[in-house]
């Protein structure tokens, strides 16, 4: 099954974008990656995700490179609320549409 | 609407103690999955129902978790025999089952589990 591998940490200033990294250069032609991210002592909440085009939500935006080997998740105006921990996920077939989590990025918004 | 809801937020057992949580997924979604997550980790996946059938259990770590889903509703995750090894967050996710790859999972705020 394909796999991710994405920074261990990041941190940016509030108010400005933050851009989270992911590698999936395993990722097969009908694959899509989602992005979750997990605040402190919750369940992960869903943020986004996309099959080979770039998507938009109330979130964040997703932008999937042309080889679809690595993508970028954006939070244009990042809060102290946005610290989280956040997820890359390739969703693969593995008896079930299980999620393959890694170890993800935590993002620490600076005040 | 109302989310994945899971009860208890917390639970406290002695080794040895056999534990049942509960998960409650969105109304009207078909599948419903279970994860283990241990302190500082990603969760992992356990079991996955499609309905009220269990269509993969392949995560489970050992013959004393079970988990069933008998209406096709709520599901219970049963731990026999409690271990410490055991102690974790255990997360409960439902999906419409509607679409396949696309499908998009929801979470339930998980139940935290302590084995002393």
């Amino acid at each position: 099954d394909a796999k991710t591998t994405q920074p261990t940490s990041m941190d940016c200033a509030e108010g400005r974008a933050a851009n989270l990294p992911c590698n999936h250069s395993t990722i097969s032609g009908n694959e899509y990656v989602y992005w979750y991210r997990q605040i402190h002592s919750q369940g992960p909440q869903y943020i986004i995700h996309g099959l080979k085009n770039n998507e938009t939500n109330e979130m964040a935006s997703l932008i999937i490179t042309e080889d679809r080997k690595s993508s970028t998740l954006i939070l244009p105006h990042a809060t102290l609320r946005d610290t989280a921990v956040y997820y890359c996920i390739v969703s693969s077939w593995a008896g079930s549409y299980q999620l393959t989590f890694g170890k993800g990025t935590k993002l620490s918004v600076i005040p | 609407g109302a989310g994945v809801s899971q009860s208890p937020r917390y639970k406290v057992a002695k080794r040895g103690q056999d534990v049942a949580l509960r998960c409650d997924p969105i109304s009207g979604h078909v599948s419903l999955f279970w994860y283990q997550q241990a302190l500082g980790q990603g969760p992992e996946f356990l079991t996955y129902f499609q309905n009220e059938a269990q269509l993969d259990k392949s995560g489970l770590p050992s013959d004393r978790f079970f988990a069933e889903r008998p209406e096709g509703s709520v599901s219970t995750l049963k731990i026999q025999r409690t271990q410490q090894e055991d102690s974790a967050v255990y997360l409960c996710a439902s999906s419409s089952g509607l679409a396949g790859r696309a499908d998009t999972q929801y979470f339930g705020p998980g139940t935290r589990l302590t084995v002393l």
